[in-house]
């Protein structure tokens, strides 16, 4: 079974500018994730998605983040514009059905350096 | 805002040594307790989920306790190898949203040949 793919896995841009990650979740898996990971800190989520609605955005910074998942299958995650407390990695997670029970599996995350 | 807190930041142990690590979390608010494992450069993996006060869980040399009563788990590693070395991240499912995980800010794990 293939895992949940993200990309790219390094990003380094200058502040102000934009950026976009990628992630294609596990076959079927009806809840995506999209988590901030600050150096020295744990996971922070971000957006929750249960198939292409939106269950959770309370922590997503609107003014500057957006995520979409068209289709319920693969999403994207936009900054814009970015600015340097940004600098984090970025990591998708996909689970069967978004139950506080179930087992999120995580890609390798995306590192964005923001200069 | 649940607060989940991990200790210690961080360890240094020697090949073979054993270790243990706490999450603790509010007893007040608990659907679910997760462990995970977090290599560089790899994806975190998932190691446990735990629901019942008391549960034992265990994934080779690996195993965790969990009480929701006085609200804390323990991680233990026995004969902790090199390849142990990564993070270890707890997180909480509980509070109001379904399904979403509160993390604390992990253990960094170093086992020295």
């Amino acid at each position: 079974e293939a895992g949940v793919a993200q990309s790219p896995r390094y990003k380094i841009i200058e502040k102000r500018q934009s950026v976009a990650f990628w992630c294609n979740p596990i076959s079927g898996h009806a809840t995506l994730y999209w988590y901030q990971q600050i150096l020295g800190q744990g996971p922070k989520l971000l957006i929750q998605f249960q198939n292409n609605g939106v269950v959770d955005d309370s922590q997503l910074p609107k003014d500057r983040f957006s995520a979409e998942r068209l289709k319920g299958v693969d999403s994207t995650l936009k900054i814009q514009p970015a600015k340097l407390e940004d600098s984090a990695v970025y990591l998708c997670a996909s689970s069967p059905e978004g139950r506080g029970i179930d087992t999120q599996y995580f890609g390798p995350g995306t590192r964005l350096t923001v200069l | 805002i649940l607060n989940v807190e991990q200790s210690p930041q961080s360890l240094h142990v020697q090949e073979g040594d054993s270790t243990n690590f706490t999450c603790s979390f509010p007893s007040s608010n608990f659907y679910a307790l997760h462990w995970y494992r977090w290599e560089t450069a790899k994806s975190p993996e998932a190691l446990f989920v735990m629901t019942l006060n008391g549960d034992e869980k265990k994934k080779g040399r690996i195993s965790a306790t969990l009480n929701t009563k006085e609200g804390y788990s323990y991680l233990y590693i026995k004969g902790s190898q090199p390849e142990d070395s990564a993070t270890y991240l707890c997180a909480l499912a509980g509070g109001t949203s379904y399904g979403k995980l509160t993390f604390g800010q992990g253990t960094i794990l170093t086992v020295h040949p």
